[in-house]
């Protein structure tokens, strides 16, 4: 079985400071991990994804993401955030073995001028 | 290619009627998902598809829902008879079975009265 948790239910951020949002599984097996974002009235948009290799990835729009297997964590992080930036943010899991693709319960990111 | 395409993209309906649901994939992929959206329970996997064959039904919420995928185009989830605890928005989703990476559908918001 495996479980995603978003620590966060809602992160208020002022406009060009960093963020972090956080993200926690579990899995019997080994995984994929990615993230989501979704704008209002929008489907979901990815925005990074591991797979393997380096653990730290970069993705789209200044996000990046850091895999850690020992805390089985992969927080998204940006440096500075801006207004556009606000949304709701979704960590996911995949199983390697079965393609079981589940979403944490989300995050709403408000970034405030 | 124009992306996953659900339809339709609003449904109102009565408490009781059936409703079918449309979601046609990204051309080539070889896993679909539907999950449910709500503010109480977020992002629910309800089903996925691998080559057509049903994997795992077990967010499937009870025997009024059901899914099909006649063909690797096209996907419908059918809900018989609808209910009021129905209302969500359903999205459709596909991925390549090598990389994960899934791609969303606008999304159909349902509400049933």
């Amino acid at each position: 079985a495996q479980s995603v948790t978003q620590l966060d239910s809602q992160v208020p951020v002022f406009e060009e400071a960093p963020v972090e949002l956080r993200c926690n599984y579990s899995s019997s097996v080994s995984v994929y991990l990615f993230w989501y974002v979704q704008y209002p009235n929008q489907g979901l948009q990815l925005l990074l994804k591991y797979l393997s290799g380096s653990t730290l990835v970069k993705g789209i729009n200044g996000f990046e993401a850091e895999f850690n297997k020992s805390q089985t964590s992969f927080h998204l992080r940006k440096p500075s955030v801006h207004i556009s930036d606000t949304a709701e943010y979704f960590c996911a899991v995949c199983s390697s073995n079965t393609g079981k693709l589940i979403f944490g319960q989300g995050t709403t990111l408000q970034v405030k001028p | 290619d124009a992306g996953v395409i659900q339809s339709p993209r609003h449904e109102v309906t009565e408490m009781g009627q059936e409703v079918t649901l449309r979601c046609k994939p990204i051309s080539g992929h070889n896993s679909l998902f539907w999950y449910r959206q709500t503010m109480m329970r977020g992002l629910e996997l309800l089903i996925y598809f691998n080559n057509n064959v049903p994997i795992d039904d077990s967010g499937m919420p009870e025997d009024r829902f059901s899914a099909k995928m006649p063909n690797a185009s096209f996907s419908t989830l059918k809900i018989q008879p609808s209910e009021p605890r129905d209302s969500a928005v359903y999205f459709c989703a596909s991925s390549l079975r090598t990389d994960n990476e899934a791609f969303f559908g606008q999304g159909t918001r349902l509400t049933v009265v």
